[in-house]
């Protein structure tokens, strides 16, 4: 049950986009449409922001998109804001257990 | 209003046991699968454990098979994590987490604030 891998950190400016990947294997990422991705506010619960690898719930600003190509998903914020800045983890099914990225620290500079 | 709301943490000798209760309100609370995930201090996200609708699936982490056991009550709305043979490393905010189906297969859509357990003598 090893860690989804993510960058340790990744930053940009405001209005810019980045892009948070997250790597896994054949038996989590590869094999299930089960990614999903959160955001965390320092002292804070984390937020739920994609579900199903590409999908927003209800509620999710529309400059959060996700995507996935066989074992790596991807997590697009677009026209940064000064609130984005957080920490970021993806999430994987991978059969009888479920798996965490190390996270992503986002600065917005 | 949609919560969940954590209790049971504390202080706790390495090798003691604890047991931490979440309660869920404002949705139907046997209609999904339930969660456990815990943060060590300055660290990430740790899947714990994860539970059924129904109970029928019980998941464990590698990390604390064998030492912890997840049940649910349906009638009370309520989440529960027996935590035996604590270690230091098990020291963490714990966070129940809804999950958005009834397998339990992540999609956590809520999340209460978490309880916090301190193993230490």
């Amino acid at each position: 049950q090893s860690a989804l891998t993510q960058p340790a950190s990744v930053s940009g400016s405001p209005g810019q986009s980045i892009t948070i990947s997250c790597t896994g294997t054949s038996s989590d990422v590869g094999s299930y449409n089960l990614v999903s991705w959160y955001q965390q506010h320092p002292g804070k619960a984390p937020k739920f922001l994609i579900y199903e690898g590409s999908e927003r719930p209800s509620g999710v600003s529309n400059r959060f998109s996700g995507s996935k190509s066989g074992n790596t998903a991807s997590l697009t914020i677009s026209g940064l804001q000064a609130e984005d800045e957080a920490d970021y983890y993806c999430c994987s099914y991978a059969g009888n257990h479920v798996i965490f990225g190390g996270g992503t620290k986002l600065t917005v500079l | 209003e949609v919560q969940l709301v954590e209790s049971g943490g504390g202080l706790v000798q390495p090798g003691r046991s604890l047991r931490l209760s979440c309660a869920a309100s404002g949705f139907t609370f046997d209609d999904y699968a339930m969660h456990w995930v815990r943060q060590a201090p300055g660290k990430g996200l740790e899947w714990v454990s994860g539970i059924s609708w129904n109970s029928d699936t019980i998941d464990y982490a590698d990390s604390v098979k064998g030492r912890f056991t997840m049940s649910r009550d349906n009638a009370k709305n309520s989440l529960y994590l027996q935590m035996n043979s604590l270690r230091a490393e098990d020291t963490a905010l714990y966070f129940c987490a809804k999950d958005m189906s009834p397998g339990a297969v992540g999609g956590f859509d809520m999340w209460g604030q978490g309880t916090m357990v301190t193993v230490s003598s």
